[in-house]
């Protein structure tokens, strides 16, 4: 069984449309981020949620919004997508918020053409 | 805020021993952590320190220096499938995940 899981692996988009990538967690953890990697491979932290509410954004633009539906989901929506926004999206979850591990969905390779 | 500072790649030789170091400054300490990402793949759990010291588990060790602000991964008999790169992470704050990687040292095994 995944632990971590989201949708699509691969998504191929123009310029301007707006997607969503879905992410799951079956391990009962309460906090859940997205990270993002660029073509550098860094791994940069975008959101984190704990219990559905958002504790740290960092520093993202608006066209991002991510949404927690309950403790085991949290999706990300992505507005007029730019070519910048191209890179590999991963969800993440932990059991709280100190000192814990942090278990990575496989990610999703985004290209905006 | 945090500032992480690894190499950026290695090479070694099958069966030989690799260390891979890590500095970092945080505003507050809240353990350190090393993670395996190969290729095309996920991160992936390695190590976890909070205290000062070696933690060994199996062919890999981690090591930390709180008063030095240091840490190394410690990979013996290396094997292929080690090449990878290998990424050194903090919490965001003293109290808090998430984790801020630093921008990961890239291993090459070869034969």
């Amino acid at each position: 069984d995944t632990a971590v899981s989201q949708t699509p692996k691969y998504l191929v988009t123009q310029m301007g449309n707006d997607k969503s990538i879905k992410c799951e967690q079956n391990l009962g953890h309460d906090t859940m981020y997205w990270y993002k990697q660029d073509s550098k491979k860094f791994l940069k932290i975008m959101f984190s949620y704990n219990n559905k509410e958002l504790i740290i954004n960092e520093t993202v633009p608006n066209r991002f919004s991510p949404k927690s539906p309950d403790k085991a989901h949290l999706n990300l929506h992505i507005n007029s997508l730019e070519l910048g926004d191209s890179a590999v999206y991963f969800c993440a979850s932990s059991q709280g918020t100190s000192g814990n591990t942090i278990y990575f969905g496989e990610g999703s390779w985004l290209t905006v053409v | 805020g945090q500032n992480i500072d690894q190499p950026t790649e290695m090479t070694a030789t099958e069966g030989a021993i690799v260390q891979i170091n890590c500095t970092y400054q945080t505003s507050g300490f809240n353990g350190l952590f090393w993670y395996q990402q190969h290729a095309g793949e996920a991160p992936t759990f390695l190590s976890y320190n909070v205290l000062d010291g070696l933690e060994e588990k199996g062919r890999f060790s981690s090591f930390l220096s709180r008063s030095k602000g240091y840490s190394y991964l410690l990979l013996k008999e290396l094997q292929m499938k080690d090449s990878a790169s290998y990424l050194c992470a903090v919490p965001i704050n003293s109290g808090n995940t998430p984790l801020v990687f630093g921008k990961g040292t890239r291993l090459s095994v070869i034969a």
